[in-house]
């Protein structure tokens, strides 16, 4: 298995620009997360979904939108990228939704000047 | 709102041991966990403790909880160089899951 792997590793976007960052599983887990970590900061909970076709928001959802057509894939949608998206960007899985159970991917640094 | 609070910063020789502290608000935490990040990489879960136990070892870990006071600690026994990496705190009490802001630990040789 590849677990959790997530494309690009890297990008620089310019203000307004928009991108998609992929996720993808392939443990067949029902739960999907993405999270975003600034410098210095915790792990902070951007969207999270239970199921194929079924998301919903976590702590901070402006400026991101995700979808779940299949249980593989969960990207995550960045429509006017703004410098306050400068983040390092995690995605984990979990068969059963809880926590300690979470696989993480290797992140996606971006940075939006 | 939920809060984990942790020190930035700490730094100990090799052979020593390390304690590194956590304090949280949320009183329905369910499960409380530590996680390690190395450069570059996501975070690994190291360990984890249910709210309703006050210690669990395994191996060079401890992790001690004072419910009352709503503070975790992790011990890591005979710290070595490859113990260098961010520490992580979390709890959850539900589908929100609130990190510390980690710890950096410094292992000097």
């Amino acid at each position: 298995n590849a677990g959790v792997t997530q494309t690009p590793k890297f990008r620089i976007l310019k203000i307004g620009q928009s991108m998609t960052l992929q996720c993808t599983q392939d443990m067949n887990h029902n739960y999907m997360y993405w999270y975003r970590q600034d410098p210095g900061m915790g792990l902070k909970l951007i969207y999270y979904s239970v199921g194929a076709g079924i998301t919903d928001k976590g702590e901070v959802p402006n400026g991101y939108n995700v979808s779940r057509s299949t249980t593989e894939d969960f990207p995550l949608r960045l429509e006017l990228a703004a410098p306050s998206q400068t983040s390092v960007y995690f995605c984990a899985s979990s068969y059963r939704g809880t926590i300690h159970e979470q696989y993480f991917g290797p992140g996606t640094r971006l940075t939006v000047t | 709102g939920e809060d984990v609070e942790q020190s930035l910063f700490l730094s100990v020789r090799e052979g020593d041991s390390s304690v590194i502290n956590c304090t949280y608000t949320d009183s329905s935490s369910t499960y409380l966990y530590w996680y390690k990040q190395e450069p570059g990489a996501g975070l690994q879960l190291l360990t984890y403790i249910f709210s309703n136990m006050d210690m669990k070892q395994d191996q060079r870990l401890t992790v001690l909880l004072n419910k009352k006071d709503k503070h975790l600690s992790l011990r890591i026994a005979d710290t070595q160089t490859g113990d260098s990496a961010i520490y992580f705190c979390a709890e959850s009490g539900g589908q929100n899951f609130v990190f510390g802001p980690g710890t950096r630990l410094s292992v000097l040789p």
